[in-house]
């Protein structure tokens, strides 16, 4: 069983367009994350998400907003897509309130064209 | 909020060698600091971690220091080999927190 999934693994748009990625986790865990990472491989953190509480990250732009349906997933969706959102996102989860490691998605290529 | 600074962000070795990456946190309250390996397209995956009421971990040919005076840790990789190759994430966080990433160190083993 994968312990956290994304879809998709690939996503090529045209600049100007909406589009979401989705994550969902099987562990039970409290906290869900995304990450952006860039061609310089640094893993920034764009959102931590339980049911009590959202953290964004301020350097995020609003045009990025996370959705949770429920405490296993948590979609991320992206409106007016440009040219410098092209790069890999990932989702991740951890037990936020007993300090335990964070398991990945496979994550998502995205390419703005 | 924490800050962790990896050192350094490239490290080539020749198979065989030792491999040392640094990393440093700012909040004391820390106590618990993943290692993450990334493989080229793959995700990032645990491969050791330690807690800060223990000085040293060994698994195999990585072990994972801890200085809490200091506030650093490291990773250690013995009898490097081209597979080992990959990108290197430290991290630090505590219970509640989020985890804070370090910059990244590519390694490259030279068969």
């Amino acid at each position: 069983d994968t312990a956290v999934s994304q879809t998709p693994k690939y996503l090529v748009t045209q600049m100007g367009n909406d589009k979401s990625i989705k994550c969902e986790q099987n562990l039970g865990h409290d906290t869900m994350y995304w990450y952006k990472q860039d061609s310089k491989k640094f893993l920034k953190i764009m959102f931590s998400y339980n049911n009590k509480e959202l953290i964004i990250n301020e350097t995020v732009p609003n045009r990025f907003s996370p959705k949770s349906p429920d405490k296993a997933h948590l979609n991320l969706h992206i409106n007016s897509l440009e040219l410098g959102d092209s790069a890999v996102y990932f989702c991740a989860s951890s037990q936020r309130d007993r300090g335990t490691e964070a398991f990945f998605g496979q994550g998502t290529r995205l390419t703005v064209v | 909020g924490e800050n962790v600074e990896q050192h350094p962000s490239t490290l080539s070795v020749q198979e065989g060698d030792s491999a040392v990456i640094k990393c440093t946190y700012s909040d004391s309250a820390s106590n618990y600091f993943p290692w993450y390996k990334q493989e080229l397209g793959k995700r990032p995956q645990l491969i050791i971690d330690i807690r800060s009421n223990v000085g040293e971990k060994k698994d195999q040919r990585i072990a994972v220091t801890l200085n809490k005076t200091a506030k650093h840790f490291s990773l250690h990789i013995t009898e490097t080999q081209p597979e080992d190759s990959a990108v290197y994430f430290c991290a630090a966080t505590r219970a509640g927190n989020q985890f804070y990433f370090g910059t990244g160190t590519s390694l490259t083993v030279i068969p």
